[in-house]
């Protein structure tokens, strides 16, 4: 089993439309999430952070975590054509502001948003 | 402010050879992680220093590979005898803490023929 598992996708959705991208992880000591954006040739960036169950929302993006299923999402509102990219989730067992360890990313889900 | 620097951005190389590929994090960043991309795949953990602490090299996926790290500045990541599946982007992230978000370089791409 993966430590960190996404559906590659492509997962396509027409412009406007709500985004919907899942991840599960197998370290139940996982403490801290992430969802990283990539466009395709270049390097990750940050766009979520999450560390307790519930929903977290940042403007058009929302984090959805749930400990005891060991799954995290993310929601995108009112997608763009500009949103197509790679969303790569990424789960570490370290605590902000406390202990720290390594980060594991998923493979990654593409998301085609179509004008 | 300067971002996190790799080089060279670019490197060909024959088969059993090895490379030595270089990250400049950012000044005051703590943490620094390798990362390998293969084409169309997600990142593979490689590697991990957290300030003086002993790095993490559980990602490592031979003996092949190896990395150091000078104090909180720069670290090299060393491919021996290189193998065509070591073909990839290697990544370097750095970040002032553990979690904070990682600020990624734009990496070097790995070609060995």
């Amino acid at each position: 089993q993966k430590e960190v598992e996404q559906n590659s996708g492509p997962l396509s959705v027409p412009e406007g439309a709500i985004a919907s991208l899942n991840c599960t992880y197998s370290d139940r000591v996982s403490q801290s999430f992430f969802w990283y954006r990539q466009y395709s040739g270049k390097s990750p960036e940050l766009i979520m952070s999450i560390y307790s169950n519930g929903d977290k929302e940042d403007g058009r993006f929302t984090a959805q975590l749930n400990k005891a299923s060991q799954y995290v999402s993310l929601l995108i509102r009112d997608s763009q054509p500009s949103d197509s990219a790679t969303y790569l989730c990424a789960v570490t067992r370290g605590n902000y502001g406390g202990a720290t360890n390594k980060l594991i990313f998923g493979t990654g889900t593409l998301l085609a948003v179509q004008p | 402010g300067a971002g996190v620097s790799q080089s060279p951005s670019n490197k060909v190389t024959e088969k059993g050879k090895d490379v030595e590929l270089r990250c400049d994090p950012i000044s005051g960043h703590t943490a620094l992680y390798w990362y390998r991309q293969r084409l169309g795949q997600g990142l593979e953990f490689l590697i991990y220093f957290q300030g003086n602490s002993a790095p993490d090299k559980s990602g490592l996926p031979s003996d092949r590979f190896s990395a150091e790290r000078t104090g909180e500045s720069v670290s090299t990541l060393t491919i021996q005898r290189t193998q065509q599946e070591d073909s990839a982007v290697y990544l370097c992230a750095s970040s002032p803490r553990g979690l904070s978000p990682l600020h990624f370089g734009n990496g070097t791409r790995l070609t060995v023929t």
